[in-house]
């Protein structure tokens, strides 16, 4: 089955820091890959994504690339700011194995992030 | 974008009873789904709801625990049934964006539960 690893948090920096959070899938198909990010209080929110092999997503300063040699997607920026603090998920949805649908999505465990000034 | 909202927030329940959490979005879905993120764990879809139809449960999920109820393309309810502490968990409900080119997701804030 598909699965999402991602690095364990929490994770602590400074500001304007570099921000890495690894993140790796198991899939059978051609998956679409995303990061989502949840904000104190708030649902959960599509940072960006990627559908195919060495796409690049990118929002807000951060980016992620879809390395299908290491099956890897990979979030980070280059300097981070004190409301950057949030959870950040890794997921994958499979429409070869969902239906054709991108709805079912898997989920990583989540990567708790705390910037400090 | 979908703007969804949940109600309530958060609650805390008595062993053995059962709570109603409702997901209203601001525009016509047609998929709706419903997950669960347990303590410390990812998040892991329950069931999809489409408006005429019976939900689609996931494997490890069961009607009479989760009934669902989608009366129409704007709302739906999950019910947690005969509650255990085990049942503790934030619950999130999601909804399709049909118009987008990869039919991202929108989540609502969710419902914080904790079972006493």
């Amino acid at each position: 089955g598909n699965s999402v690893t991602q690095m364990e948090g929490p994770v602590t920096l400074s500001e304007e820091a570099f921000l890495t959070i690894n993140c790796t899938y198991t899939a059978t198909g051609y998956p679409s890959l995303f990061w989502y990010v949840q904000y104190p209080g708030e649902g959960l929110q599509l940072l960006l994504k990627a559908t195919k092999a060495d796409d690049k997503g990118s929002n807000k300063g951060f980016e992620a690339t879809y390395r299908k040699e290491t099956t890897s997607f990979h979030l980070e920026k280059g300097s981070v700011q004190v409301s950057d603090s949030a959870v950040y998920f890794c997921a994958l949805s499979d429409p070869m194995n969902s239906g054709g649908s991108n709805y079912k999505l898997t989920f990583g465990k989540g990567t708790l992030l705390t910037v400090n000034p | 974008s979908a703007v969804i909202s949940q109600k309530p927030s958060r609650d805390i329940c008595q062993r053995g009873t059962s709570l109603t959490i409702q997901c209203q979005v601001d525009s016509q879905v047609t998929m709706m789904f419903w997950y669960r993120q347990q303590p410390g764990q990812s998040l892991t879809l329950i069931a999809t709801a489409n408006q005429g139809s019976e939900a689609t449960y996931e494997s490890g999920f069961v009607i009479d625990k989760f009934p669902i109820s989608r009366p129409n393309l704007t709302f739906s309810t999950l019910t947690v049934s005969n509650m255990s502490p085990e049942d503790s968990s934030i619950y999130l409900c999601s909804v399709e964006d049909v118009a987008s080119f990869y039919n991202e997701q929108f989540f609502g804030p969710g419902t914080r539960l904790t079972v006493l």
